[in-house]
């Protein structure tokens, strides 16, 4: 079973909207982290936000939130007011305590329109 | 400037012909790791390392050979490269910290290095 599904391969959102990309888990391991990454078109893989299992609290980096439900185990990237610049693939990733791997999911492609 | 270095950038070779995808951090991490990103696949690890000489198979590691004999070099050997191994390669490192509920212990990855075997 995968561990990190994203079901969206593909989104689209106007500027200045908010836009919710998902991403859902599976681990039997209480301590774990998730991450979420930025791909541009230029290819360089950057890291926007984290999230501990045991935080109480939703992570947040600027415009980039993490709506964290561990009892659905989601964990989805909420980007706000949304600018051209953030057209790119996201992955979101899950690294369990026991492990050393970070995994991936598939990723999610968003377009961000004028 | 904190930084993983992936060298060469671009490749086009051809079956069979040996070559070696070098990469380098200087941010004094402790634990390296290759992925190779294929479309519709995501990011799958091949190798990684946990220390100096400490190696260990990722998901795919088939195909390819690592070594890890300075704690800021760990490349990528492919011995007898495959048109399957056409990819986007990526080199990562990060700190091996104790407190692994904290964001410290991100993922830095390297600019990538796009192979394509003839």
């Amino acid at each position: 079973a995968q561990k990190i599904t994203q079901t969206q391969p593909g989104m689209f959102v106007q500027e200045k909207e908010a836009v919710t990309l998902d991403c859902t888990y599976d681990t039997s391991d209480p301590s774990y982290g998730l991450f979420w990454y930025k791909q541009p078109s230029s290819g360089e893989m950057i890291f926007l936000i984290y999230q501990g299992s045991y935080d109480q609290q939703n992570a947040t980096e600027g415009r980039y939130s993490l709506n964290f439900q561990k009892a659905r185990k989601s964990a989805n990237l909420v980007i706000s007011a949304s600018q051209l610049g953030d057209s790119a693939m996201y992955f979101c990733a899950m690294r369990e305590r026991g492990y050393s791997t970070l995994t991936f999911g598939k990723g999610t492609m968003l377009l961000v329109s004028p | 400037e904190a930084q993983v270095t992936q060298n060469p950038r671009y490749l086009i070779t051809v079956t069979g012909k040996k070559l070696t995808v070098t990469c380098s951090q200087n941010m004094n991490h402790e634990y390296m790791s290759w992925y190779r990103q294929d479309p519709g696949l995501g990011l799958r690890q091949i190798y990684y390392s946990m220390n100096v000489e400490v190696t260990d198979k990722g998901d795919v590691p088939e195909g390819y050979k690592v070594s890890r004999k300075e704690k800021r070099n760990f490349p990528l050997i492919l011995e007898s490269p495959s048109p399957n191994q056409t990819s986007l390669y990526f080199c990562a490192s990060r700190a091996q910290t104790g407190n692994f509920s904290s964001g410290a212990n991100v993922l830095t990855f390297g600019a990538g290095s796009r192979l394509t075997v003839l």
